[in-house]
């Protein structure tokens, strides 16, 4: 497997509270993920970098904050989490040769009561 | 807005019997990939294909890439309790002209296999 851990791995938390998920990388590539995973809507980009301080949104990213202060970590913020926020979050990384294919991280699992 | 459709959304087996997934996507695909996601795991990347009617085997898997690039599909051979998991297919999301590795996933196929 690819170098990529999440932290934590497990977290709940309640409505109202900041929340912030690391993606830690030894990889060293410059491109990163965020995805949430729902049941029925199989995996959905929230946010993505491409190199430090270089961030863009994806589909779902409303609520959803990132940064990027290193190549090796990327955090996500909710900053104020929402009941509609508890999901399961991957990030996933992808060397700039084969861009399209990605290795993921263990994943996170957010429960937000 | 670009969408990647798959079906079924479940599929029950007996060992040994064969599996298929198909993914059908709204606008051409310039390629598209394939991961496998176990309980309990993350995805996995298992294949990318490029071109157009593109067939690629890995042991019992065949994966298919349709000739107008708009679909695909992922066949298995003879399923055994290890192929248990569900299956994505994904592929770039069109976003202006730069390839930023961005990828659209279909729902996935949640596979079951009956010892």
């Amino acid at each position: 497997d690819a170098g990529i851990t999440q932290s934590p791995r497990h977290k709940v938390t309640e409505t109202g509270t900041p929340v912030t998920l690391r993606c830690h990388q030894t990889e060293n590539h410059r491109y990163m993920y965020w995805y949430r995973q729902d049941p029925g809507h199989g995996l959905r980009l929230i946010h993505y970098s491409y190199g430090v301080k270089d961030t863009d949104k994806g589909e779902v990213s409303d609520g959803y904050s990132v940064s990027r202060s290193k190549t090796e970590d990327f955090l996500l913020t909710l900053e104020s989490a929402t009941s509609s926020q508890t999901s399961v979050y991957f990030c996933a990384i992808t060397s700039g040769t084969r861009l399209n294919e990605q290795f993921f991280g263990p994943g996170t699992r957010l429960t937000v009561l | 807005g670009q969408q990647v459709m798959q079906i079924p959304q479940y599929q029950h087996v007996q060992e040994g019997e064969d599996f298929t997934t198909y993914c059908n996507s709204s606008t051409t695909l310039s390629n598209i990939q394939w991961y496998k996601q176990r309980p309990g795991g993350h995805p996995v990347f298992l294949i990318q294909l490029v071109k157009s009617g593109e067939v690629k085997k890995q042991k019992r898997l065949t994966f298919q890439f349709g000739e107008a690039k708009k679909n695909s599909s992922l066949h298995i051979t003879a399923t055994q309790t290890t192929d248990v998991g569900t299956y994505f297919c994904a592929g770039p999301l069109v976003s202006g002209s730069s390839n930023t590795g961005k990828l659209i996933f279909g729902q996935g196929t949640t596979l079951q296999v009956k010892p």
